[in-house]
């Protein structure tokens, strides 16, 4: 059958404000998750990472909050700047898993200058 | 900064042909992979390999494609004979572990006419 593109989520934040992009997982027994960042003609740029023993982890303004119980994961950027314009997947796999890392469709953040 | 790197980046080729798309890994790793997406949708793991097997493979990995490492640096996707529904951008990976960072290269765009 013809492929039909998703309609990607989209978030548009003004520059400096904070962005948080949402995602809800699918497998129960994924213990590792991932925030990529794709941008226009690119391949996916790892952002950060957290794993299931904890609930948030946080890097250079980017914060990867777990909630296990509900299967949700958010990313929040701050301080947004232009150069954060991009679609920014969500991802989850399983230890042993051999990296069959599974991608969530895509928010894409457009951040107005 | 070392990368993934992909050749070729674009690919055009009829349908039923033969196509080998090209992946140099970081060269200290050890875990390699290959992920495509179809315009618009999300990305989608094919396969990993690892000490010179497939570690693991999708439903979309079926007896149309394979894989190799022909040398100590390149690592290949070969699709025996391309369908239309394989146009998409093929992405490969690297990984020093087998749970960690993915580095994806910038993919290789495949159009099956």
């Amino acid at each position: 059958g013809e492929s039909v593109g998703l309609h990607l989520p989209t978030l548009s934040v003004q520059e400096g404000d904070n962005s948080i992009i949402n995602c809800a997982y699918s497998n129960s027994a994924s213990d590792y998750f991932i925030w990529y960042k794709q941008e226009s003609g690119k391949g996916p740029q790892f952002i950060i990472d957290i794993r299931s023993n904890m609930d948030k982890r946080q890097g250079q303004r980017v914060t990867v909050l777990l909630n296990k119980t509900v299967k949700h994961l958010s990313l929040q950027i701050a301080a947004t700047q232009p150069g954060d314009s991009a679609v920014y997947f969500c991802a989850e796999t399983y230890s042993g898993g051999y990296q069959k890392v599974t991608f969530g469709i895509g928010t894409k953040l457009q951040v107005i200058p | 900064e070392p990368e993934v790197t992909q050749t070729p980046s674009h690919q055009v080729t009829q349908m039923g042909q033969e196509v080998i798309l090209r992946c140099v890994p970081i060269s200290n790793h050890l875990y390699f992979y290959w992920y495509r997406q179809i315009l618009g949708q999300k990305v989608e793991f094919l396969v990993s390999f690892y000490n010179n097997e497939i570690s693991e493979k999708s439903e979309i990995f079926d007896d149309q494609f394979s894989v190799e490492r022909p040398d100590g640096s390149n690592f290949t996707l070969k699709i025996r004979s391309t369908k239309l529904e394989d146009s998409a951008m093929y992405f490969c990976a690297s990984s020093d572990s087998s749970v960690g960072e993915l580095f994806f290269g910038e993919g290789s765009r495949l159009t099956v006419l």
